[in-house]
């Protein structure tokens, strides 16, 4: 299985302000996947991010609010853009195993106040 | 449209007890994968199994079991002896086969909380 890691671990931040999440894989994937767990809830998917093309986002889920990048196999990035206390989840990374298996990050955490 | 349904939205049962965790599925799809995995209070998502759609054979591994029955779309998980450390949010998710085979996006059902008791 892959070893992702995600910075920051956790973070707190004001309304109208940006915070970028960073996710690293130990080994080269193919497809990377945003979640968003709001408090209490389920997973929801914000976007697929394929190396060398735009994010596929979800329906809900728009390229101003949630850019993200994918520089390369092992790398990428989620910005929450123009933070509202509704923007407070747990945002996950994910990466595909071989047997079609996903495997996750230990996560974000935000708050925003 | 492709859904997860986990009924069961907290479950508590006492140690050594044995717990069934229900999943039951919607997808239109003749290749489909299920998954469970665990989220314990520490919030990490653990994967447990994946289950392909051609595969319904049952699957034991230690004191986990599941149950796959496609023709009533549900991926039962069973807990044998259930300990505190079992206690986590578990969840059940579907996802399709997407374009050259690799995996598609994870339809996660709702999550089922199971408090093991001492």
């Amino acid at each position: 299985s892959a070893v992702i890691s995600q910075k920051p671990s956790r973070d707190i931040c004001q309304r109208g302000t940006s915070l970028t999440i960073q996710c690293q894989v130990d080994s080269q994937v193919t497809m990377m996947f945003w979640y968003r767990q709001q408090p209490g809830q389920s997973l929801t998917l914000i976007a697929t991010a394929n190396q060398g093309s735009e994010a596929t986002y979800e329906s809900g889920f728009v390229i101003d609010k949630f850019p993200i990048s994918r520089p390369n196999l092992t790398f990428s990035t989620l910005t929450v853009s123009n933070m509202s206390p509704e923007d407070s989840s747990i945002y996950l990374c994910s990466v595909s195993g071989y047997s079609y298996e996903q495997y996750f990050g230990p996560g974000t955490r935000l708050t925003v106040t | 449209a492709q859904k997860v349904t986990q009924a069961q939205t907290e479950i508590s049962v006492v140690e050594k007890e044995d717990v069934t965790l229900d999943c039951v599925y919607e997808t239109r799809d003749t290749t489909y994968y299920l998954f469970w995995y665990k989220q314990p209070p520490s919030g990490e998502l653990v994967f447990l199994i994946r289950r392909n759609s051609f595969d319904e054979q049952n699957e034991i591994s230690g004191r986990y079991s599941w149950n796959f029955q496609k023709s009533t779309s549900s991926f039962n998980f069973t807990i044998t002896a259930s300990q505190v450390v079992d206690s986590a949010v578990y969840f059940c998710a579907l996802s399709e086969e997407g374009y050259g085979g690799a995996t598609n996006k994870l339809i996660f059902g709702t999550g089922t909380l199971l408090a093991v008791q001492p």
